[in-house]
């Protein structure tokens, strides 16, 4: 069965960069969710869409942005990079008419500050 | 608010014996449940979910988690343990209903001894 996919796995960046993570749900689901886990954390929800439009945010810094495009994917924007943003980025998605509000997460996005 | 509290930030078990890792939510309405595993530099499965249908809920790998309301519980077994279980353990709460974030307990941190 096809799974959330995250892109890229793997990003290295500098201080005060930007950086771009992209996120494909499964598919037919109509919720996006975004999740920051640091270093021996649990995951931090950031922010979430429903059919396009931002349902949920939490803890997400003014720095970073995010949004679902028409075709469901979702991209989440982070600007002015700092050391302590480097994380492991979820993206994870559901679909209350389809997996019951069970959210699937994709394998994740490590970004690394230098 | 929902929140989750998971006993224990390491649990250490034998192979072969009982595994047993706790967690105990809140909520002001009726919740869903989880419990996610997270195995070394990967992304979150789902092992297993309470939607207020039978209260012994079963999971992937042999585990299974029992619902008590009246101690607002959810805890985890699996009554033998085996050395693939070793990773981390999040259990997650969301309100029912709709697009609805998950909330994540601490994580714990299960290590399997031969």
């Amino acid at each position: 069965a096809a799974g959330v996919i995250q892109s890229p796995r793997h990003l290295i960046k500098e201080k005060r960069e930007t950086a771009t993570l992209k996120c494909y749900p499964i598919p037919r689901h109509d919720t996006v969710y975004w999740y920051q886990q640091g270093p021996g954390q649990d995951p931090q929800f950031l922010i979430s869409f429903y059919e396009k439009m931002q349902s949920d945010k939490g803890s997400i810094p003014d720095r970073f942005s995010a949004q679902q495009f028409s075709d469901y994917h979702s991209e989440l924007n982070m600007s002015s990079l700092e050391l302590g943003d480097s994380a492991l980025y979820f993206c994870a998605s559901s679909s209350y008419g389809i997996s019951g509000n069970t959210i699937y997460f994709g394998e994740g996005s490590w970004l690394t500050v230098v | 608010a929902q929140s989750v509290t998971q006993l224990g930030s390491h649990v250490s078990v034998s192979e072969g014996a009982l595994v047993l890792l706790r967690c105990n939510y809140s909520s002001s309405v009726p919740p869903y449940l989880f419990w996610y595993v997270q195995y070394p530099n990967q992304g979150l499965q789902l092992l297993l979910k309470y939607t207020s249908a039978a209260t012994l809920v079963k999971g992937i790998n042999g585990f299974e988690a029992e619902f008590k309301k009246s101690e607002t519980s959810f805890h985890l077994t699996k009554p033998s343990a085996h050395m693939s279980d070793a990773a981390e353990y999040f259990c997650a709460v969301s309100e029912t209903g709709g697009a609805q974030k998950l909330v994540f307990g601490q994580g714990t941190r299960l290590t399997i001894n031969p």
